[in-house]
Formats: structure tokens, sequence, C-alpha cells
């Protein structure tokens, strides 16, 4: 069975300091591995993903993440933090049974101080 | 989102009524699922489809059902709306292949009320 566990439910971060957001996943086989962000009231989008390529991985303003096997670890971080950053982070891992059913974490809320 | 609706986007409903929720794809995508958010639990695979006619079961799939007459539309059902059901109810989409899961693409959200 898969899982994912998300370490911190809030982080707070001021601007321009570094973000850091952890995520750990449990998978009996190579996983893919997906960063969601929501912003208040608004829908899913994807940040970046993992599929089993390169184990950094880039994705959209700025973001980036690690997957790290030995440490079953896929933490998101960013270098310098904005005001627009402040969402709900989702880590997601893929069952990859070929029904691709995401299991999500239970989010962390990312919140940016001035 | 592009490709992807949901209707209504709110509703309020009283217990015990049959609620249906659509979700509806331009994309001609193969799989579709239904989600639902709720605070601390992040989102819940309700059931999904991998085809016309081909669905199955989610984790909290009590108290619903599912319908896919053609590929674009998927059809949530609460047959009989309780207060446990308010929540926050996401579609996604999805046309990945063996090895290569492409991630979803997300409907804007129903949110639903039950009182």
């Amino acid at each position: 069975a898969q899982s994912v566990t998300q370490l911190d439910s809030h982080v707070s971060v001021s601007e321009g300091t570094p973000v850091l957001l952890r995520c750990n996943y449990s998978s009996s086989y190579s996983p893919s591995l997906f960063w969601y962000v929501q912003h208040p009231n608004k829908g899913l989008q994807l940040l970046l993903k993992y599929t089993s390529a390169a184990t950094l991985v880039k994705g959209i303003n700025g973001f980036e993440a690690e997957f790290k096997k030995s440490e079953t670890s896929f933490h998101l971080t960013k270098p310098s933090a904005h005001m627009s950053d402040a969402a709900e982070y989702f880590c997601v891992v893929s069952d990859n049974s070929g029904t691709y059913k995401y299991i999500f974490g239970t989010g962390t809320r990312l919140k940016v101080l001035a | 989102d592009a490709g992807i609706t949901q209707s209504p986007r709110h509703k309020v409903t009283e217990t015990g009524t049959p609620v249906t929720l659509r979700c509806h794809q331009t994309e001609n995508h193969r799989y579709m699922y239904w989600y639902r958010q709720d605070p601390g639990h992040g989102l819940r695979l309700i059931h999904y489809s991998y085809g016309v006619k081909d669905t199955d079961k989610g984790e909290v799939s009590d108290g619903y059902s599912v319908s896919r007459s053609k590929t674009e539309d998927f059809l949530l059902t609460l047959e009989s709306a309780t207060s446990s059901q308010t929540s926050v109810y996401f579609c996604a989409i999805s046309e990945s292949s063996p090895g290569q899961p492409y991630g979803y693409t997300f409907g804007s959200g129903t949110r639903l009320t039950v009182v």
C-alpha cells in the first residue's frame, strides 16, 4: 500500500527567506510523486512531478523538489519566498498500477510574513 | 480550469435529498476522478472511471454513486444527502500511460452544503 505524510500542517516564513515543505512517502515499488498548490478558494495546480527521471525536479514559480529514495522523502523547496506563495501545498503519490489513483497528503498551509 | 468544468459551483441541499454533481471535460481523457476535500484530510478519492461505463470505488465511496455514459461526462450522485457529505468536491482528469503518469487536471470544485 502507498501512503504519504506531510510532516508539518502549517509553516510560516518571512518574505525573501527559504521555504521547506516536508513530505515522506511509502510505496512498495518505484513511485511517481507530485506537488500541488491550492490558493484560497481555488482549484489545485500542478507544481512539479517526479517520474523516475532526474531526482532533482524543477517546477513552476521557482519551486523544486528532490527525490531521495534512501530517505523516502520528496521535500519541496524554494530559495526565496514571495507573498504570492501563501497557499496550501499537497504532496501526492501515484498508484502506478494502471488506474493512476492519487493518494494525497493532508496538506501544509504556508504563510508568508511581510 | 481549461478543458474541465464542474457544475454547479455551489449548492445547498436538505438532508435526505438526492444530489447530482456533474464533471464535463473537452480533453477526451480516459481517466476521470471524483475527490472530496475536508480540512485535515487532504483530498480523498470517492470514485473513479477508466473508460465509458467503467468505474470503481475509492476509499470513501459509501453513500455515493457515479455514472459515465460518455467520455466527456462523469456524474457523482449522493443518493440521500447527509450532513457528513458537506464538503468541497473536485473532479479531475488524466491521460496517463504505463510509466508516464502525466498528472491530473482539476476542476474548480463544487462546494456542497447539506443542511
